[in-house]
């Protein structure tokens, strides 16, 4: 069925280093990708998301490109603040029924320290 | 932005009493709720999936009749955790369809222990 692959954590990075999070998803059909973000005992926010092959979704420094040829969508940021610290999901869309789905990753736990 | 409410934060409840959540759309209308459990440290479960004036689809594993959902109006949708029991203490999100932005917007959260 329908998954996402996520790299396991937790990441623990220096203030201004560069950050990136591994995801792959299976490719059945054509997919939205959405990467969001969870800060403790909160819930989750869209950070950015891409809808087709080599869309790059960016927000806050953040960015993913839609990598269809090898069903990849990396998170990246080139400098990294303590305030990114938070846990990472990665999440595709899919077709069930009525409603389109969401299926997340794991999730990856971002640690930034001063 | 949209945005959606989810209410209470947070909740302790004794066994054997019910607890119900509220998650609303505040500035859209949502046709299509999601109703999500988060043990710690792990990702989201999908419990089911709420359309507004019809039953709920639940996810394989998730009783309906202890996981009770109303979606009575486009705005608001409700999880009531009926006969709650200490293994039923977990994170719950809700998140509500946008048609007009095509993504999901998500609540806050809901700690709920039951004791």
């Amino acid at each position: 069925g329908d998954s996402v692959t996520q790299m396991e954590g937790p990441v623990t990075l220096s203030e201004e280093a560069f950050l990136t999070i591994n995801c792959t998803y299976t490719a059945t059909g054509y997919p939205s990708l959405f990467w969001y973000v969870q800060y403790p005992g909160e819930g989750l926010q869209l950070l950015l998301k891409a809808t087709k092959a080599d869309d790059k979704g960016s927000n806050k420094g953040f960015e993913a490109t839609y990598r269809k040829e090898t069903t990849s969508f990396h998170l990246e940021k080139g400098s990294v603040q303590v305030s990114d610290s938070a846990v990472y999901f990665c999440a595709r869309g899919i077709s069930s029924g009525s409603a389109r789905q969401l299926t997340f990753g794991s999730g990856t736990q971002l640690t930034v320290l001063p | 932005g949209a945005v959606v409410s989810q209410h209470p934060s947070r909740v302790i409840c004794k066994s054997g009493t019910s607890v119900k959540i509220e998650c609303r759309s505040l500035d859209f209308q949502a046709t299509t709720m999601f109703w999500y459990r988060q043990f710690p440290k792990q990702s989201l479960m999908l419990m089911a999936t709420s359309n507004e004036g019809s039953k709920a689809t639940y996810e394989q594993g998730v009783e309906k009749d202890k996981f009770l959902i109303n979606h009575a109006s486009l705005t608001l949708s409700t999880l009531t955790v009926t006969s709650a029991h200490p293994e039923d203490s977990s994170f719950y999100i809700c998140s509500a369809r946008n048609p007009g932005q095509g993504q999901d917007t998500f609540g806050s959260g809901t700690r709920l222990t039951v004791v």
